[in-house]
This record gives structure tokens, C-alpha cells and sequence, in this order.
């Protein structure tokens, strides 16, 4: 089945800098991805829908300078969380949507953020 | 009023009690319904979807959806410990519309 990979899964990093946060499409080719946050206990809030080839349109609240996606090819989204503070510390999880069906994406297995 | 509603319990069962999770939801336009189990630390998996209203069964999973009554549920028989986990109803218009998550209902099943 179609699977997505998402690296890294735990990342530690000092406030101010920048992380970024990689998802493949292993054996399909994903035009669309998903960028969700999850707090504990909370469900998944989208965040971003990143277009291969275009700009990622961002959900309301979301701070696009902050929150740097990129979705240079068909197999490749990358979130960068710059200047990063105690407050994004989160779970971060992308998806993709499979063969452009409208039901069941396919999920990344999520990078725990920290930021100290 | 949001969207999707679900109770984040936790629900906390027996080995091989027959388990109910539930939804509703507002917008009468969903099409597509769709049950995610998700493990602690884990990206959300794909357990089942229907379209439209009807039942549908898979194994032990058994997922309803009621469009009059705006309510979803998955039935799990039989239920195991490895069930443990996070359960997240999630519903679409289709057409490209974005997917909207319940906030999940955590279940423990215990040995």
C-alpha cells in the first residue's frame, strides 16, 4: 500500500533556530500533502495543503513566515519551523492524499518536536 | 458548535467486550466517513471508510453511518488489548474539500 515516510520522528532543538521535518511519498507520486499539528490529547489540526509546484495555502491562523512549506517534487514535502519557540513544541504529522481519492489519506508517522 | 464532535473518553473496556465509538456531526454536505486508529506517537491509519450512509464490516470492525440522524459509529467485536489506542472520526465533502477530524476518543482494553 501506499505509504508515506516522515523524518525525523523526534527532534530536540534550542529556541530560535529552525527544524525541518521531511515526508516522501515511498511508492506513489502525492501532487497534494497535509500538514497537521496535534497537541495531546487534541485532534489534529490542519495546519497547511502544500501543492507540488506551488505555493502551500495555509489555514487561517497559521503563520506562513513560520511555518516554511515546500513542495518542490511529487514525492517530497517539507515542513521548516523557523525561529522555533517553547510554544511549537508539538507533534507534527503530513499526509498525502493517494491517486486523488477524496477518502482515507495516508498518514506520515509524525515528528515529536521539542523545544528547550 | 463544531463540525465533528467525539468524545475523547477515555473508554476503558474488557477483553472481548464489543466496543462503540461515535460521531455526529453538523455538515449534512459529508460524504465520505472514515475511522483512524491511532497508536501513541504514531501518524493516524486508515481502518475504514464508507460513502455515503450504510454499513460496512471488516473483520472484527463494523462502521455505520446514519446521514439522518447526522451520526457515525464503529463497532469493534471481540476486542483486544492491541486495540488500544486513539480512534478518530474524520468526514469529507469530496471533491477535494479538506478532511475534518473528531478530536478522537482514546480506548483501553484491558487483559
Amino acid at each position: 500500500g501506499a505509504v508515506v515516510s516522515q523524518h525525523p520522528s523526534r527532534v530536540i532543538c534550542k529556541s530560535g533556530t529552525s527544524v525541518k521535518i521531511e515526508c516522501r511519498s515511498l511508492d506513489f507520486q502525492a501532487t497534494t500533502m497535509f500538514w497537521y499539528r496535534q497537541f495531546p490529547k487534541q485532534s489534529l489540526m490542519l495546519m497547511a495543503t502544500s501543492n507540488e509546484g506551488s505555493k502551500a495555502t495555509y489555514e487561517q491562523g497559521v503563520e506562513k513566515d513560520k511555518f516554511l512549506i515546500n513542495h518542490a517534487s511529487l514525492t517530497l514535502s517539507t515542513l521548516t519551523v523557523t525561529s522555533a519557540h517553547p510554544e511549537d513544541s508539538s507533534f507534527y504529522i503530513c499526509s498525502a492524499r493517494v491517486g486523488g481519492r477524496d477518502y482515507g489519506y495516508t498518514f506520515g508517522s509524525g515528528t515529536r518536536l521539542t523545544v528547550v | 458548535q463544531k463540525e465533528v464532535e467525539q468524545d475523547p473518553g477515555p473508554l476503558s473496556v474488557p477483553e472481548g467486550a464489543i466496543v462503540s465509538l461515535n460521531c455526529t456531526y453538523s455538515n449534512s454536505a459529508f460524504q465520505y466517513f472514515m475511522w483512524y486508529r491511532q497508536y501513541s506517537r504514531k501518524g493516524p491509519e486508515l481502518l475504514m471508510y464508507t460513502y455515503s450512509s450504510g454499513n460496512k464490516e471488516d473483520g472484527r470492525f463494523t462502521a455505520q453511518v446514519d446521514k439522518s440522524s447526522k451520526y457515525i459509529s464503529l463497532f469493534i467485536r471481540d476486542s483486544q488489548p492491541s486495540d488500544s489506542a486513539t480512534y478518530l472520526c474524520a468526514m469529507s465533502v469530496g471533491g477535494g474539500f479538506k478532511t475534518i477530524f473528531g478530536a478522537g476518543t482514546r480506548l483501553f482494553v484491558k487483559a
